[in-house]
């Protein structure tokens, strides 16, 4: 079957940095994406990675392990709008996107 | 209107009616979704729509039916709706079914099937 995992919740402080894990295993791979989604609200796209790397865009960074099934992304100097919930997505095969269940991210002052 | 629109934003539903959950986007997307989101699981997809006059079935299906009469609409409908199905609907679209192209969502509509 097709999988996606990440943490269920991290916490992080005001200022601080912030690594959110995802692994996968999925039938084929057509790129990775990043979304976040606050509380009651729709997600919104943060990154895209389809070949090995770190792409960076401000304060958030996204990575990408093709041979390691694996994608982190980075949030930078967290502040509290950044709390929220962290959504990794892979497309298969089939281009159809396997969603994680999400990362919720708690920010501390 | 600008982007993703749904309607009813929010429903109370008895057992066994009808329901249909309404989304227009002026975006001029070929490929739209509809997704159920789930305490403690990750979207999962109903059915979707990759070009107007086509429709596929999603993870979920059972249940729901959609129809992609034109490039800005696609509505989801519940024939005969059960508890089970109470859940947050997100309609979402994008330029292509593949590629790079991302999601554009709409707010959701919360659904509660008594």
């Amino acid at each position: 079957g097709q999988n996606i995992d990440q943490p269920t919740e991290m916490t992080a402080t005001e200022g601080a940095i912030v690594q959110i894990n995802c692994t996968y295993q999925t039938s084929g791979f057509n790129g990775l994406f990043w979304y976040q989604q606050h509380a009651g609200e729709a997600p919104t796209f943060l990154s895209y990675n389809v070949l090995d790397g770190l792409e960076e865009k401000g304060r958030f960074s996204s990575f990408l392990s093709r041979s390691k099934g694996y994608s982190y992304l980075l949030l930078k100097e967290l502040q509290m709008k950044d709390s929220a919930s962290y959504l990794c997505a892979v497309r298969d095969s089939n281009y159809q996107l396997i969603w994680g269940a999400g990362t919720k991210l708690i920010i501390k002052p | 209107i600008a982007g993703i629109t749904q309607a009813p934003t929010s429903q109370i539903l008895a057992a066994g009616r009808r329901m249909t959950l309404r989304c227009t986007q002026d975006m001029r997307h070929n490929a739209m979704y509809w997704y159920r989101q789930d305490l403690g699981l990750g979207l999962r997809l109903i059915h979707y729509s990759n070009t107007a006059g086509t429709t596929g079935k999603g993870e979920v299906p059972d249940g729901y039916s959609v129809s992609r009469a034109n490039t800005d609409d696609f509505p989801l409908t519940l024939a005969s709706a059960v508890p089970s199905q109470t859940s947050v609907y997100f309609c979402a679209s994008s330029d292509s079914a593949s590629g790079g192209g991302e999601l554009f969502f709409g707010e959701g509509s919360r659904l509660t099937v008594l």
